[in-house]
């Protein structure tokens, strides 16, 4: 069975600064991470993802997470927040086999982006 | 290459009623699967098919159903629907019978009064 935990359900920083959002899972197999992002009324667009390989994965938008096995975490991070970032931010997790194509999701962080 | 399109992209209905939704994956995405997303419970995974079989069903009564055609496109069901049962449905296909090859659609934004 997977979990994913993501601290702070609201997250705040100002225009130019650093963008670091938590997330921390628990999985009984060697898990695959994804962060997703939605906008208003939008479906989930894929971020970036990992699932083998080098522990810190690029994605799209300056994107960058790092896969720590040791703290369970797969925390995101982008040095210079845009308006543009502004939105709900989903860490997901997957079993690297059996049951792999159910993600298990949390419970979302709303980024906010101050001028 | 088109994305993900799911119909209607918002539905009114009265709680009693049924209602099916639609999902036409992208072009050779042969898995489909089905997501609940709710302000109280977040994303919950409904289920995923994978050439017309059901693979994999997360935990929702039985009022809840799907299918998948020949052509992966996909429907589901929700019969007798009740207020909480309100939601954005989301939809996502990918190429294979993983999870980290998806893409997911707008959703269809379903309200039970």
């Amino acid at each position: 069975a997977q979990s994913v935990t993501q601290l702070g359900s609201h997250v705040s920083v100002s225009e130019g600064a650093l963008v670091l959002l938590r997330c921390n899972y628990s999985s009984s197999v060697p898990p695959y991470l994804f962060w997703y992002v939605q906008y208003p009324n939008q479906g989930l667009q894929l971020l970036l993802k990992y699932t083998t390989g080098a522990t810190l994965v690029k994605g799209i938008n300056g994107f960058e997470a790092e896969f720590k096995k040791s703290e369970t975490s797969f925390h995101l991070t982008k040095p210079s927040a845009h308006m543009s970032d502004a939105a709900e931010y989903f860490c997901a997790v997957s079993a690297s086999s059996g049951s792999a194509r159910q993600l298990t999701f949390g419970s979302g962080t709303q980024l906010t982006v101050l001028p | 290459k088109a994305g993900v399109t799911q119909t209607p992209r918002y539905l009114i209905k009265t709680r009693g009623q049924q209602v099916t939704l639609s999902c036409s994956p992208i072009s050779g995405h042969r898995s489909v699967s089905w997501y609940q997303q709710t302000p109280g419970q977040g994303l919950q995974f409904l289920f995923e098919y994978f050439s017309e079989t059901q693979r994999n069903k997360g935990n929702f009564p039985g009022r809840f159903s799907g299918r998948q055609f020949s052509n992966s496109r996909s429907e589901m069901n929700v019969s007798t629907l009740e207020l909480g049962d309100s939601a954005l449905y989301l939809c996502a296909s990918s190429l294979a019978e993983t999870a980290w090859g998806y893409t997911f659609g707008s959703g269809t934004r379903l309200t039970v009064v």
